[in-house]
């Protein structure tokens, strides 16, 4: 069965350093998206893309995130300064059409000391 | 804006006993239902799914679920649970085009 596949699996970073979380969704898919959840919490939207740009983005998606799709096969999330606070799981997901189920990564456990 | 409730935080039982995670959403249009399951430090996996078409979903490792629209919920059930199933189980609605947004999760504890 086809994968989402994120990269890393873990990632420890320095507080105001740059991390780039890297997703490879399902070949054939349109729609792709990033969420997080911090630890023990629940997992909350960052970010939604379709035809090349972002269709929607949550309250916490602010100037320090972007999203890009460079090649036509990846798809990134870039923290630009990471703060305490950005210590998550990291969740990619994709899916072939607006009314279909989603495809979830297993997730990049960003850690920021 | 859609949202999700899971009703319970917690639900411990007893292993071969069944088991019913309650989840209601709320939403000014219809509505995709999601189950997905997180394994301790894993990522997330769907258990089942409602698009459209019957109402009761059956999904992977024998759970199933009921989309009552008059309720507005999507109950997962369990006819007999194992100590395997001990997990954390998240609700999400989606609308069309849209995001998915989750419920606050249920953990799922199997005793033995």
């Amino acid at each position: 069965e086809p994968e989402v596949t994120q990269t890393p699996s873990h990632q420890v970073t320095q507080m105001g350093q740059e991390v780039i979380l890297r997703c490879v969704p399902i070949s054939n898919h349109l729609y792709f998206y990033w969420y997080r959840q911090i630890l023990g919490q629940k997992v909350e939207f960052l970010v939604s893309f379709y035809n090349n740009e972002i269709s929607e983005k949550s309250e916490i998606f602010d100037d320090q995130f972007s999203v890009e799709r460079p090649d036509g096969s990846n798809f990134t999330l870039k923290i630009r300064s990471t703060k305490l606070e950005d210590s998550a799981m990291y969740f990619c997901a994709s899916r072939l059409r607006a009314d279909h189920g989603y495809t979830f990564g297993s997730g990049t456990r960003l850690t920021v000391v | 804006a859609q949202s999700v409730t899971q009703l319970d935080s917690q639900v411990p039982v007893f292993e071969e006993a069944p088991v019913e995670l309650r989840c209601n959403y709320s939403s000014s249009v219809s509505v995709y239902l999601f189950w997905y399951v997180q394994y301790p430090n894993q990522g997330l996996q769907l258990l089942l799914k409602y698009l459209s078409g019957s109402t009761l979903v059956k999904g992977i490792n024998g759970f199933e679920a009921e989309f009552n629209k008059s309720q507005t919920s999507f109950h997962l059930r369990k006819p007999s649970v194992h100590i395997s199933d001990t997990a954390e189980y998240f609700c999400a609605v989606g609308e069309y085009g849209n995001k998915l947004v989750f419920g606050a999760g249920t953990i799922l504890r199997v005793k033995s």
